[in-house]
């Protein structure tokens, strides 16, 4: 069965620094990979997703993930963060059949402070 | 506007009562899944619908029935609530191999 871990339950940056959320999975095959934005009272927004090819993808508002299939991890990145992207970022990986829906994470809380 | 809309946003209903949430999709999407989110938990798939009347059982389907009678809608129903039912609830939809489209959440709270 797949699963997905993120080791860090909240981190805390200030403005302009830069952002690593780490996240690693357990799969049998091929991931297909994804990391959702979680802004308080809202639903999960699409930040990027992972099928093949190139192991750094490039998602919205700057963040960018690297695929390292060695080390089974997936993990989120920014180079300068703004109080904006306070909000909770989930890890997700896809099961095998692709209509089963997502396995997610617990979630890491992203603090950014002035 | 792709979207999925989910009613009501916050629902407040006693132990025992019966509970029906409700999920529209406006992009003909096949599948939909239903979603409850706890802290410490994370998301959890409770249902999955892969098209009309085709419901599949998702992780924790317990206490949970659910209804699609019309592509765009998908229901989500509680008989006789349990306050461990108290939770957030998401409905997403998704089409082959689209992205995963997720709604606003139903905030429930079982008293």
């Amino acid at each position: 069965a797949q699963s997905v871990t993120q080791p860090d339950a909240r981190v805390t940056v200030s403005e302009g620094a830069s952002l690593q959320l780490r996240c690693k999975y357990s799969y049998s095959g091929t991931p297909y990979l994804f990391w959702y934005v979680q802004y308080p009272r809202q639903g999960l927004q699409l930040l990027l997703k992972y099928y093949s090819g190139d192991p750094v993808v490039q998602g919205v508002n700057g963040f960018e993930a690297e695929f390292i299939k060695s080390n089974s991890s997936f993990h989120l990145r920014k180079a300068s963060v703004h109080w904006s992207d306070s909000a909770v970022y989930f890890c997700a990986v896809r099961k095998n059949n692709y209509a089963q829906g997502l396995t997610f994470g617990l979630g890491t809380r992203v603090s950014v402070f002035p | 506007d792709m979207k999925v809309t989910q009613m009501p946003r916050y629902l407040i209903k006693r132990m025992g009562e019966n509970v029906l949430l409700e999920c529209g999709q406006d992009m003909s999407h096949e599948t939909m899944y239903w979603y409850r989110q706890d802290p410490g938990l994370g998301l959890q798939l409770i249902y999955i619908s892969y098209d009309v009347d085709s419901n599949s059982e998702g992780d924790i389907p317990k206490g949970y029935r659910v209804s699609r009678k019309k592509r765009e809608h998908f229901s989500l129903i509680l008989d006789s609530a349990k306050t461990n039912q108290t939770s957030v609830y998401f409905c997403a939809s998704s089409q082959g191999n689209s992205d995963y489209t997720f709604g606003s959440g139903t905030r429930l709270l079982v008293i």
